[in-house]
Order: structure tokens, then C-alpha cells, then sequence
């Protein structure tokens, strides 16, 4: 079945620096999507993708879908201490298929 | 605009107990509907899903089944809880919508087994 894999599993910044993780997906997607889950919280939709090569910002995030649609990277320049979360991708394969395949996520900790 | 709730917020059950937990949504009709488990500090599994009324299919064999009694109402239940139950429970819905695939999760139920 679909996989999808990101990296890294954790990641420790200090304030003010950047971040980046990553996905690769096992198949081709329709769409991938990207979420936040704060500590103690729930999964809070942050952005889909569609395109090939697309590339959309929202403030200091920066998402980015492959040429090939097999990989995503969600970038945040200048982190902050509210970045703090678990980032997770989501692979959507479109059609009939009603799940989404999730990351493992990359949890963020921002040292002020 | 959409809510989903989702209740109790937490829960501290006996090995063996039964459970349920309930997940409703609002302003929206015919959602697909979804429960996740979340063990600490990892990933979703997801669990069950439904695309309608009575439409239940199941992603792990476990212990644990799935209901949707109504269009917006998806329950979750066991008949005798495990410890390995214990975890972050997060239903989620999705409009039926061609080519929107995301998905909306509620606040989730904190289950504890001992």
C-alpha cells in the first residue's frame, strides 16, 4: 500500500533559525497536505497541494510539491517559539480513495 | 460554518470495561467521517472510516468497532478495554467534495486504560 515517510522524526532549533522537513511518498499523489498539531492539541489543516512543481506561502511557511508529486517539504524561515508542533504531511491519492496517508510527523522544539 | 465535537475529553477506564466515545459534526451533510488513534509522541493510525450512514470500513483488526448510527454521528466502542487501548482518539470529517481532501479534526478523547 501507499507509504509516506518524513524526516526528520524530531528537530531542535534555537529561536531565529530555520526549519525544513520533508515527504516522500511510495506512489505518485493527487494532492498532499500539510498539518500542525500543537502540544496537547488536535491536528489543525494548514495547507493542500496540487500542482506538479507548486509552491505556496503563508507568512513564514513556505510548502513546496515535487515535479513528480511523490514529495513535499514544509520550510519555516525564522522560527518562532509559537512554531512549536508536530508538522505532519498527508498524502491524498484523489479518485474513490477516501483516506489520506499521514507522515509520522516532525516534532519541533524551539529553544528561545 | 463546520464544528465537530467530540466528548469526553478524557477518560480513565479499567481494563476490561466497555467503551464509547461519540463524535458529532454540524453545518455540513453527508461528511466522510473518521477515527484516529494517536499512541504519545507518534503518528496517526487510523482506525475506522465511514462514507454514509450504516457504512463502516475497518484499517486495523482489533478490539475496537466503529458505528454511524446517524449522517453526522460516528461512535466508538469496545467491549472490554485493553491496555494497549490507552491513547489519543481524534475523529475527523471530510466534505464530499472532488478534489478537496482534507480532512477536520476534533479536539479529541483522551483515553487512559489501567
Amino acid at each position: 500500500g501507499q507509504q509516506v515517510m518524513q524526516i526528520p522524526q524530531y528537530q531542535h532549533v534555537q529561536e531565529g533559525e530555520d526549519f525544513t522537513t520533508y515527504c516522500n511518498s511510495s506512489t505518485t499523489l493527487s494532492n498532499i497536505q500539510w498539518y500542525k498539531q500543537r502540544p496537547g492539541g488536535h491536528p489543525v489543516f494548514l495547507i493542500q497541494l496540487v500542482k506538479s512543481g507548486e509552491v505556496k506561502k503563508q507568512k513564514r511557511l513556505t510548502f513546496q510539491f515535487g515535479e513528480a508529486k511523490k514529495n513535499s517539504s514544509l520550510h519555516i524561515t525564522a522560527t518562532q517559539t509559537t512554531d512549536v508542533g508536530t508538522y505532519f504531511c498527508a498524502g491524498g491519492s484523489g479518485g474513490s480513495n477516501y483516506k489520506l496517508t499521514f507522515g509520522k510527523g516532525t516534532l519541533l522544539t524551539v529553544n528561545p | 460554518s463546520q464544528t465537530i465535537h467530540q466528548w469526553p475529553a478524557t477518560l480513565v477506564q479499567p481494563v476490561g470495561s466497555p467503551l464509547s466515545l461519540e463524535c458529532t459534526v454540524e453545518g455540513t451533510s453527508n461528511p466522510n467521517l473518521y477515527w484516529y488513534r494517536q499512541a504519545a509522541g507518534r503518528g496517526l493510525q487510523l482506525l475506522f472510516y465511514s462514507v454514509g450512514i450504516g457504512q463502516i470500513s475497518s484499517e486495523v483488526p482489533q478490539n475496537l468497532s466503529a458505528s454511524r448510527p446517524q449522517d453526522r454521528q460516528f461512535i466508538l466502542s469496545s467491549k472490554k478495554l485493553l491496555l494497549s487501548d490507552s491513547g489519543f482518539y481524534l475523529c475527523a470529517w471530510r466534505a464530499l467534495q472532488v478534489g478537496l481532501e482534507t480532512q477536520y479534526f476534533g479536539p479529541g478523547t483522551r483515553l487512559l486504560v489501567l
